[in-house]
């Protein structure tokens, strides 16, 4: 069974680190894109960007590149999302999610990250 | 980046009625369009891939066409588990952009 299994909820203030997780499992780890999704609090979807845990080819969207970073171990089968000064702005709900192609087919549980002084 | 633009934002419908989600993308995605079903408190569903292609386990009143740019969802008979907000989502050139999403409510 495919699973992604994410880090959990995080409370975190502003300017402080943060790197959550998404473990993968059931299949070949190495073998599919991994995606990440941001939902702020009421709002739709917002795709992040990706990594390919193989050789750790990353693309982000323009909307994100810069403000996170993400990176994967292969070894351990996971995939991370990690800011170096987060903002208020970045309180949200993220999702990992397995790449099929040009769809997102299993998706991690969610994290909720919350950033509040 | 491409924009994709969802229509209508919110749709109410009976159960058992047919249910029509538009998805308009602002250029081209051939048929690299996928359908996400999210219900509150969990992570969204794949429902449709390659535009037209249902997912794993998803019901038969669940149908999607179009190419280019003019995408459709269609829900044949709604049942009362179908209520939830609806995404589409383009991929294109290493870049993924989501719609803003449908929601559709019970009439």
């Amino acid at each position: 069974e495919v699973q992604l299994v994410q880090s959990g909820a995080e409370v975190k203030k502003p300017g402080e680190s943060l790197k959550i997780s998404c473990k993968g499992s059931g299949y070949s780890f190495t073998s599919y894109w991994i995606g990440w999704v941001r939902q702020m609090p009421g709002k739709g979807l917002e795709w992040m960007g990706i990594i390919y845990p193989g050789d750790s080819d990353t693309r982000y969207s323009p909307s994100f590149q810069g403000q996170v970073t993400i990176s994967a171990d292969k070894s351990i089968s996971t995939a991370y999302l990690q800011w170096s000064s987060l903002k208020a702005s970045d309180t949200a709900m993220y999702y990992c999610a397995r790449h099929l192609g040009a769809a997102l087919d299993y998706w991690g549980q969610g994290t909720l990250v919350t950033v509040s002084s | 980046e491409i924009v994709m633009t969802q229509s209508p934002a919110t749709l109410s419908v009976s159960p058992g009625e047919r249910a029509t989600l538009s998805c308009r993308a602002s250029q081209s995605v051939s048929s690299n369009l996928a359908w996400y079903q999210q219900k509150p408190g969990q992570a969204p569903r794949l429902l449709i891939y390659g535009a037209s292609t249902r997912a794993t386990g998803i019901p038969a009143r669940f149908s999607g066409s179009g190419s280019g740019t003019e995408f459709t969802l269609t829900i044949s008979s709604l049942q009362s588990e179908d209520f939830a907000v609806y995404y589409c989502q383009q991929y294109n050139n290493w870049q993924g952009t989501f719609g803003q999403g449908t929601k559709l409510e019970i009439k």
